[in-house]
């Protein structure tokens, strides 16, 4: 089964500075999501990321995918306390062949914390 | 508004009684799926389900039910709760064009306690 390692597990960072997630793949990386939760709350899609290279932007957060490496980052600019929270990532286990190919498996997640 | 929810938000309970999860989403969507969250474990995939009447199991089946009778509903029963099933239950739901193009909407979740 698919496995996906996130690092670091926790960060702490000064409000205005850049940090990078990421997320590796223990096997190939068909597609890979990002979401964001905060405690106590339900999991907010933030991006999803194809085969093939992509790479997508919204606001100041830019997701990677790096077939190779069987690799996703996820790098925010500028941190803002409202970005503080928890990231997940999570992978599709192979290309569309069915049913089966929904079920998401997921990373244990980053712990974002953002200092003012 | 149109969207996931689910219900209850919290629940407690005890270990041996029979316990539902209820979800409901308004996009009319065809996948409904259920996680638990744990910590050390992250999120896993109990159920699935394809469209009404069809489910699936996923990662951590045992001790769950699932019905899907009509295509806005997913329940998630729990038929003798165990304290090991005390967890976060999240619902999530997306189209049929496949995961490389549909995405999984969450709902809030729901906290449960089995004591």
């Amino acid at each position: 089964s698919q496995e996906l390692e996130q690092s670091p597990q926790s960060l702490i960072v000064q409000e205005g500075k850049n940090l990078t997630i990421n997320c590796t793949s223990s096997k190939t990386l068909y597609g890979l999501y990002w979401y964001k939760q905060k405690y106590g709350e339900g999991l907010i899609f933030l991006m999803m990321l194809q085969k093939g290279g992509e790479e997508k932007s919204h606001e100041k957060i830019t997701a990677k995918l790096d077939e190779k490496k069987q690799q996703s980052s996820l790098h925010i600019t500028a941190s803002q306390p409202s970005h503080a929270g928890i990231y997940l990532c999570g992978a599709t286990p192979d290309a569309y062949s069915g049913a089966g190919s929904y079920q998401l498996t997921f990373g244990k997640g980053t712990k974002l914390s953002v200092i003012p | 508004d149109a969207g996931i929810t689910q219900s209850p938000r919290y629940k407690i309970t005890e270990t041996g009684r029979q316990v539902t999860l209820m979800c409901h989403q308004t996009w009319s969507h065809s996948y409904m799926f259920w996680y638990r969250q744990d910590l050390g474990h992250g999120l896993r995939l109990i159920y699935y389900s394809a469209a009404a009447d069809i489910t699936d199991k996923g990662e951590v089946p045992d001790g769950y039910v699932v019905s899907r009778s009509k295509t806005e509903n997913f329940p998630l029963t729990l038929e003798s709760a165990t304290r090991s099933q005390t967890s976060v239950y999240f619902c999530a739901s997306s189209g049929a064009g496949g995961p490389s193009t549909d995405t999984q909407y969450f709902g809030p979740g729901t906290r449960l306690t089995v004591l």
